[in-house]
């Protein structure tokens, strides 16, 4: 059974700092794996989609790495700023017929100005 | 962002009465789904539509069923709601199975 976990539950850092989030899932067989934001009381928001044969995705200041084999994702955010505090998620994709995400728990940021 | 509203975004309702709620989408994707979010829990898959008419199961289905007679709505029905059943539940589109999902705001739900 796929099981996602994302260490640590919570951070908080200064302003400018450059960050990394984490994400381990336990079976290797994924299709893709996908990294959200949710604001308090909000949806979630899409950030990046990263292929199981894709070893990094960029968006802005996000870069998403992916190593299969360790089951390991990271979410690196440059320069942080206190509009990014919220709770990062992130999910991956079975790969099978079915295509369902397992979600982790999530990782709380509170960026300080 | 994408097109998808929820409705209602909250709602109180009492033990043993029916409740549905309605995901609305204006993008054409062929994917619906429904989830619930609780604390201590995270996300969880209710059920999903891969296309009108067609329906299966997540992992928490157990009270819940849906019905999807146009590609733009997706039900949500609680027959006879339960106090487990207070939670916030987000609606979910995708192109096909294996494209990102795109999350609506969500309806904040209470069974007293």
């Amino acid at each position: 059974k796929q099981e996602v976990t994302q260490i640590p539950a919570a951070l908080s850092v200064p302003e400018g700092e450059n960050l990394v989030l984490n994400c381990s899932f336990t079976d290797s067989a994924i299709y893709n794996l996908q990294w959200f934001r949710q604001d308090p009381g909000k949806g979630l928001t899409s950030l990046l989609l990263i292929q199981s044969s894709q070893r990094e995705q960029t968006s802005g200041r996000l870069n998403a790495s992916l190593d299969k084999s360790s089951g390991r994702s990271t979410l690196y955010i440059a320069a942080s700023q206190p509009g990014d505090s919220a709770t990062y998620l992130c999910a991956v994709r079975r790969r099978d017929s079915s295509y369902k995400l397992i979600f982790g728990s999530g990782t709380r940021l509170l960026v300080r100005p | 962002d994408a097109g998808i509203t929820q409705s209602p975004r909250h709602k109180v309702t009492e033990t043993g009465t029916p409740v549905t709620l309605r995901c609305h989408q204006t993008e054409n994707h062929r994917y619906m789904y429904w989830y619930r979010q609780d604390p201590g829990h995270g996300l969880r898959l209710i059920h999903y539509s891969y296309g009108v008419k067609d329906t299966d199961k997540g992992e928490v289905s157990d009270g819940y069923s849906v019905s999807r007679s146009k590609t733009e709505d997706f039900l949500l029905t609680l027959e006879s709601a339960t106090s487990s059943q207070t939670s916030v539940y987000f609606c979910a589109i995708s192109e096909s199975g294996a494209h990102e999902q795109y999350f609506g705001p969500g309806t904040r739900l209470t069974v007293t």
